[in-house]
């Protein structure tokens, strides 16, 4: 079975602070993608990558910053933490193989800015 | 860009009963994705639906997608608490025929009583 594992399930920090979110898959897939998850507005995607060292902007980039250095790893950074970044911060990878190219996702971040 | 509706935004059902979440989007819709959460966790991949006038079945439930590719219906037949949930579409809007980007619907949340 694909994993995709986020380093964290619940994070609590503070305004300005720099912020990492950390996502692994096991599955050696070309694609990764973080979203956002609020209520009312559902999923959004912040950016995804389709290689090592390639990422490319989704719908609110704003505020964050990302990193694939190795395949396996994506990371979200938020450079100085604010309150309205609070969310669910939802990681997913695919596979351009498979045919339907379905997202396979993590189990979230949990993040709260105080 | 593209925007899908899905309603109802939540619905509670007796155990046994049978129920249909519907998911209308703005555009053509070039591939459709169903997914289910669970509360508090990451997204578990239902079925994709490309053709118009398609339909796909996994157990109780059945996904359709009509013939004018822009609205899906999910049916779950005989609910059960296992099916309690968010379920959320997604789909392809830009016609890249991949999910590398996909919007997503608000949700549906369903409960189900015993």
């Amino acid at each position: 079975d694909v994993k995709v594992t986020q380093s964290s399930r619940y994070l609590v920090k503070r305004t300005g602070e720099k912020v990492f979110l950390e996502c692994v898959q096991d599955m050696d897939h070309e694609n990764m993608f973080w979203y956002r998850q609020d209520p009312g507005l559902g999923l959004r995607l912040i950016y995804f990558s389709y290689d090592v060292k390639m990422k490319e902007k989704g719908d609110i980039p704003e505020g964050y910053s990302v990193s694939r250095e190795k395949k396996e790893r994506f990371s979200l950074i938020l450079e100085s933490a604010s309150t309205n970044q609070t969310s669910m911060y939802l990681c997913a990878s695919a596979s351009l193989r498979d045919v339907n190219e379905k997202l396979f996702f993590g189990s979230g971040t949990q993040l709260s800015v105080l | 860009s593209q925007e899908l509706e899905q309603s109802p935004q939540s619905l509670i059902v007796q155990e046994g009963k049978n129920l249909t979440i519907n998911c209308t989007s703005s555009k053509t819709l070039y591939g459709l994705y169903w997914y289910k959460q669970k509360y508090g966790e990451g997204l578990i991949f239902l079925m994709m639906l490309q053709k118009g006038g398609e339909e796909k079945s996994h157990e109780k439930i059945t996904a359709k997608l009509d013939e004018k590719k822009q609205q899906s219906s999910l049916h779950i037949t005989a609910s059960q608490p296992s099916h309690a949930g968010i379920y959320l579409c997604g789909a392809d809007g830009r016609g890249t025929g991949t999910a590398s980007k996909l919007t997503f619907g608000t949700g549906t949340r369903l409960q189900v009583t015993l």
